[in-house]
C-alpha cells in the first residue's frame, strides 16, 4: 500500500520561473494538503483539495495555485518565483469525514531551490 | 503572537537522560494535538498522538493542559537516534488543517 509520493524530489528553478509540483495521496485518501517549510522553521499550510476544489487556504499569495484531479492527486503551481519560495514543499494526504483526530501523513517532499 | 510556539532549542541531552520540552497554543478551540519528529532534510513523521489524560508510548510521554494551552513531551533514557527536531501540531475543530510549532531541536550526545 504505497504512501503519499511527491515528485520531484529536488528541482532548481531561477528567480521569475514557473515550476509545478507534483503529489500522489495514499491510497483510499481523498483530501490532499500543501505545506511549504523554510529552513529552520515549521511547516506553514498553503491549501487543501478535496473533490478538485480549494477548501482552505493559508497565507500565502496567488503565486500560488494548484488542482486535484478526479484520482485525487494534486498539483502545486509557483509562478513567477521568489527567492523566498526556496523551501522544502511537502503533501499530505487523508480522508474527509476522518475528524481532526485522524493524523496526517506526509510524502518525501519537494526541496526546491531557487537561484 | 504564532498560533503554535516552541523553544527552538537546541536541547543537549547526555544518553540515557531524560528530557522535556513543552508547546504552547493560542486558540482555545483547538480540539487535536500531535507530536510529530522530523529528522535533517527528511519529512515530519508522526511521533504520537496527544490526548487529555496523558499518554504513554514506550520512552515517550505525552501531556496536555487545556487550562494552560500547552502540550509537553517527555523523553526518557534518551538514545542517540533520539536526536532530532520535534514539532508541535495543532488541529482546529475543521477541516484538518495542521498548525505546526516552529519546532523543538533535541541533540543526544554519547
Amino acid at each position: 500500500d504505497a504512501g503519499v509520493t511527491q515528485s520531484p524530489t529536488h528541482l532548481i528553478k531561477t528567480r521569475g520561473q514557473q515550476v509545478t509540483l507534483r503529489c500522489s495521496p495514499k491510497s483510499g485518501h481523498d483530501t490532499v494538503s500543501w505545506y511549504q517549510q523554510a529552513l529552520g522553521q515549521g511547516p506553514q499550510f498553503i491549501f487543501q483539495y478535496y473533490e478538485e476544489e480549494e477548501r482552505q487556504r493559508g497565507n500565502f499569495p496567488d503565486r500560488f495555485s494548484g488542482h486535484q484531479f478526479p484520482n485525487y492527486s494534486s498539483e502545486l503551481n509557483v509562478n513567477a518565483l521568489l527567492l523566498g519560495d526556496s523551501a522544502l514543499y511537502l503533501c499530505a494526504s487523508s480522508l474527509a469525514g476522518t475528524g481532526p483526530r485522524e493524523p496526517q501523513h506526509f510524502g518525501d517532499g519537494t526541496r526546491l531551490s531557487i537561484l | 503572537r504564532k498560533e503554535v510556539e516552541q523553544d527552538p532549542g537546541p536541547f543537549n541531552v547526555p544518553e540515557g537522560a531524560t528530557v522535556a520540552f513543552n508547546c504552547t497554543y493560542s486558540n482555545s478551540a483547538s480540539q487535536s494535538f500531535f507530536w510529530y519528529r522530523q529528522d535533517c532534510r527528511k519529512e515530519p513523521k508522526l511521533l504520537m498522538s496527544v490526548y487529555s489524560s496523558g499518554n504513554e508510548d514506550g520512552r515517550f510521554t505525552a501531556q496536555l493542559n487545556r487550562a494552560s494551552q500547552y502540550i509537553s513531551l517527555l523523553i526518557r533514557d534518551s538514545k542517540l537516534s533520539d536526536s532530532a527536531t520535534y514539532l508541535c501540531v495543532v488541529i482546529k475543530a475543521a477541516g484538518n488543517k495542521l498548525t505546526f510549532g516552529g519546532g523543538t531541536r533535541v541533540l543526544v550526545k554519547p
